[in-house]
């Protein structure tokens, strides 16, 4: 079956514009994570959602950063004002409901390049 | 805020080699994951651990969580250039998310 896919893989922007990246969970996951991944590092814990709500968004760096999942599948992160430092691989990850014990599937992520 | 270490964080091997990869914490988690990620790909998860001590076996690679749950070991046995790879290890935040470490990059040469 479809795993989790995510638009567009690359994407380059200027400093100061604004960026939006999508993410099409598992059909059916109630679950679902952002997360970036800068060079070297592993991936960085930004935003859970449950269903059409943020659980926990405790991760998002500042206001810039902002999530909707507005019928509960289909999610988008929103980054304003971007800064060279949000560059990254920013990456989404769908379970069937949430939660430490359930199964995270990964997407390829989208590599973001502010120039 | 708990954070996970990782060692080595390079790794290159000859095949048919034995390894065994560190992860590591000063905070107690309720569980841990284990996941590999491959250049271009997101992480794919191989094993979940959860009770203090326990051991899981996945063909060629071992797993154990420690006593304390506060550290975590992967052995592989006999290395395949397939096992090449970022292995990263992954503590549950207060059952709402999870922490990764940086990850072990593993070369295993043919």
């Amino acid at each position: 079956g479809a795993g989790v896919s995510q638009t567009p893989s690359n994407k380059v922007t200027e400093k100061g514009k604004y960026v939006e990246l999508r993410c099409d969970p598992i059909s059916g996951h109630t679950a679902l994570y952002w997360y970036r991944q800068s060079l070297g590092q592993g991936p960085e814990f930004l935003i859970y959602f449950q269903g059409t709500g943020a659980a926990d968004d405790s991760g998002l760096p500042n206001d810039r950063f902002f999530a909707v999942r507005p019928e509960g599948s289909v999610s988008t992160l929103k980054i304003q004002r971007t800064e060279r430092g949000d560059s990254a691989v920013y990456l989404c990850a769908s379970s069937l409901i949430g939660g430490s014990t359930d199964t995270q599937y990964f997407g390829p992520g989208t590599r973001l390049t502010v120039l | 805020t708990q954070l996970l270490e990782q060692s080595p964080q390079f790794l290159s091997i000859q095949e048919g080699e034995n390894l065994t990869v560190y992860c590591n914490s000063s905070s107690v988690f309720s569980s841990l994951q284990w996941y590999r990620q491959e250049p271009g790909e997101g992480p794919v998860l191989l094993v979940t651990v959860v009770t203090g001590g326990e051991v899981k076996k996945l063909k060629r690679l071992t797993f154990q969580f420690g006593d304390a749950r506060k550290d975590s070991s992967l052995h592989i046995t006999a290395a395949q250039p397939g096992d090449t790879g970022l292995y990263l290890c992954a503590g549950d935040n207060y059952g709402q998310n999870f922490v990764f470490g940086p990850g072990t990059r593993l070369s295993v040469l043919p």
